[in-house]
This record gives C-alpha cells, sequence and structure tokens, in this order.
C-alpha cells in the first residue's frame, strides 16, 4: 500500500466547466476527508466521510461542490460550473477510527480556473 | 467555534540554533492537537501529536491547556528541518476534521 493516491494531480479548467476529482484511501481506512488549501493558507475543511456516509459538511461547500464515496473505498469530489475563486489545491486524507487518530494526507490536486 | 492560531509567518534560524514555533488554540472541550510537517515537494505528514507525547526528531510540543498552547520546540535546528509546519486540532470520536493554522516556513541556514 503505497498512501493516499490522488488523480489528477493537476487540472487547468476554463470558468463554467465542470471537474472531478478522485481520491483512493489506506485500504480499510473508514474515514475519507476532504480539504482545500488556497495560497498562505492552512488546509481548511470541506466534508468527510464514514465508510460511504458522508457525515459533515462545511459551509465552504457549496451547491456547486458534491462528493461521494460509493462504496465506501474510494471518492470523488465534483465541482460544477467552476469560478477562479475555485483555484486552490484540494487534499484527501483518510484515517482509521476518529478524532484524535492520524490523518493520512495525499499529495493533492491543484485545480486552476481560468 | 474551534480555531488555531500560528502568529508567525516565517522563522530564520541558522543550524545547531534552538526553535520555537509557537500555535495557540480555541475551542470548548478536549481537543486533539497535531503537528503536521510538508517539506519540500512532498505531501503533508504528521509530526507529532499531543496524546502520544513523543519526541520525533528532536522535536516536542507540550499541551498548555492554561494558555491554550501546542509550541513546537527542537534545541538545535538541522538544515533538513527547513520546511512548512502547521498545527491542528480535532475533537474526539465524531468531531474528528482537522483544524489548521496558517502554518509557518521554518528556514534553517547553514
Amino acid at each position: 500500500d503505497t498512501g493516499v493516491s490522488q488523480d489528477p494531480r493537476h487540472k487547468i479548467t476554463k470558468r463554467g466547466q465542470n471537474v472531478t476529482f478522485r481520491c483512493d484511501p489506506i485500504s480499510e481506512h473508514n474515514r475519507l476527508y476532504w480539504y482545500r488549501q488556497t495560497l498562505g493558507q492552512g488546509p481548511e475543511f470541506l466534508t468527510y466521510f464514514q465508510n460511504e456516509a458522508q457525515l459533515e459538511k462545511s459551509r465552504l461547500l457549496s451547491d456547486r461542490f458534491s462528493a461521494e464515496r460509493p462504496k465506501g473505498s474510494f471518492s470523488t469530489l465534483e465541482i460544477q460550473r467552476t469560478e477562479q475563486g475555485d483555484s486552490a489545491m484540494y487534499l484527501c486524507a483518510s484515517t482509521f477510527g476518529g478524532g484524535g487518530d492520524t490523518q493520512y494526507f495525499g499529495p493533492g490536486t491543484r485545480l486552476t480556473v481560468l | 467555534a474551534q480555531r488555531v492560531t500560528q502568529p508567525e509567518k516565517l522563522l530564520s534560524v541558522f543550524k545547531g540554533a534552538p526553535v520555537e514555533l509557537k500555535c495557540n488554540y480555541s475551542y470548548s472541550g478536549s481537543p486533539e492537537l497535531f503537528w503536521y510537517v510538508q517539506y519540500s515537494r512532498q505531501r503533508l505528514q504528521l509530526l507529532l501529536r499531543h496524546i502520544s507525547r513523543e519526541s520525533i526528531k528532536g522535536f516536542t510540543a507540550d499541551l498548555n491547556k492554561g494558555e491554550t498552547s501546542f509550541h513546537l520546540k527542537k534545541p538545535f535546528a538541522q538544515e533538513e528541518d527547513s520546511a512548512m509546519y502547521y498545527c491542528a486540532l480535532s475533537g474526539t470520536g465524531a468531531n474528528s476534521k482537522l483544524t489548521f493554522g496558517k502554518g509557518i516556513t521554518l528556514s534553517v541556514r547553514p
């Protein structure tokens, strides 16, 4: 197991287009998190799943954002009608357990919206 | 609301000098505190967490509930310590999301 993986690593899109990112967590990790990081800021929480259930969503996650984890393994994050303000690094993390357990991060997907 | 404050953006020291990276937090309850590190061109990774009370790569951090602080310290900095450091907290159980500070760049000069 090589850790959390994310695909693609980079995405350039035009404003108004839809994009989808994928995250593959460490095997058997039941919790999966999405964070967004912009320049000069720490990662900000977007949403998380325990198995296939989406348990919490941040107010940062507007109606244009949707996340799924249909079989409790990989997850997708879709952004519809992208805006320039969506340009950021999108990070995925996974853990086995709950609060206080180490979250293992993926390399991130860098989104640039032109 | 949970909040993490890292008051400095950059700390530059010479090799062998002591290092202290400051972190203050706000949380109603008993938080779990972490320090994450990101080396150049690498992913974010855990450096240490308060619950394990370990010393990793010579770094230590003590949770001070009275001052709501979790400062990261190392007595003698090494060039390989140069990286971005983030302080983070989470709750327990269902409140497991991490809240990060803005991070601090540590630069250790030879």
